[in-house]
């Protein structure tokens, strides 16, 4: 069964610095992977999306994620952290057989201090 | 161009009652997922829609249904309330086999 992993339930980082949120997902197939926001109380937005080719891919909000198949991660950066990314981050895993749901892991609440 | 919408935006119910969420989706978007979100959790997959059938389901009782109209929107329904129902449930619209885009939600508490 397809499975998705993030291993870190709570981040704290100070403004402008550095990022990395974790994602392991567990899927037979070529996976296609997905990280979403979510800011109290509010829908999921989707910052980055990975389907195919270059395992380096860029999203909005200065994001980027890193696929690698040998470790069956797909971990989410950003170089310089802003007060106004305070939120949860979710990972999810595409499930293409019949549809495409999604699998989505626990998420990671991020908290900035100024 | 209006994004994924959903309504109500709350709803209080008890348990035994049942209730409809609504959504419209993005406009170009054909296929309608359902998610539950129970508080500190991942969404869990619920059903997909798609030419107005049922094209997945997850792991949710038959007290889950729900409906696609002609033009996309969908409907949710769940029978029976039960208290472990209340949780914020997500629409997300998307085309057969794309990305998807999710409304703001709707929050029911079932008491």
């Amino acid at each position: 069964a397809q499975s998705v992993t993030q291993p870190d339930i709570h981040i704290t980082v100070s403004e402008g610095a550095s990022l990395e949120l974790r994602c392991n997902y567990s899927y037979g197939a070529t996976p296609y992977l997905f990280w979403y926001v979510q800011s109290p109380g509010q829908g999921l937005q989707l910052l980055l999306k990975y389907f195919s080719g270059d395992t380096l891919v860029q999203g909005i909000k200065g994001f980027e994620a890193e696929f690698k198949r040998s470790q069956s991660s797909f971990n989410l950066r950003k170089p310089s952290v802003h007060w106004s990314d305070a939120a949860e981050y979710f990972c999810a895993v595409g499930v293409m057989e019949y549809g495409n749901k999604l699998v989505f892991g626990a998420g990671t609440i991020l908290r900035v201090k100024s | 161009d209006a994004g994924v919408t959903q309504s109500p935006t709350h709803l209080i119910k008890t348990r035994g009652q049942q209730v409809t969420l609504r959504c419209s989706p993005k406009s170009g978007h054909d296929t309608v997922s359902w998610y539950q979100q129970a508080l500190g959790q991942g969404p869990q997959f619920i059903f997909q829609y798609y030419e107005e059938e049922e094209r997945q389901r997850g792991n949710f009782p038959d007290r889950f249904s729900g409906h696609q109209f002609p033009n996309y929107s969908s409907e949710l329904n769940v029978n029976a309330l039960l208290l472990g129902d209340s949780a914020l449930y997500l629409c997300a619209s998307s085309l057969p086999r794309g990305e998807q885009y999710f409304g703001p939600g709707t929050r029911l508490t079932v008491t």
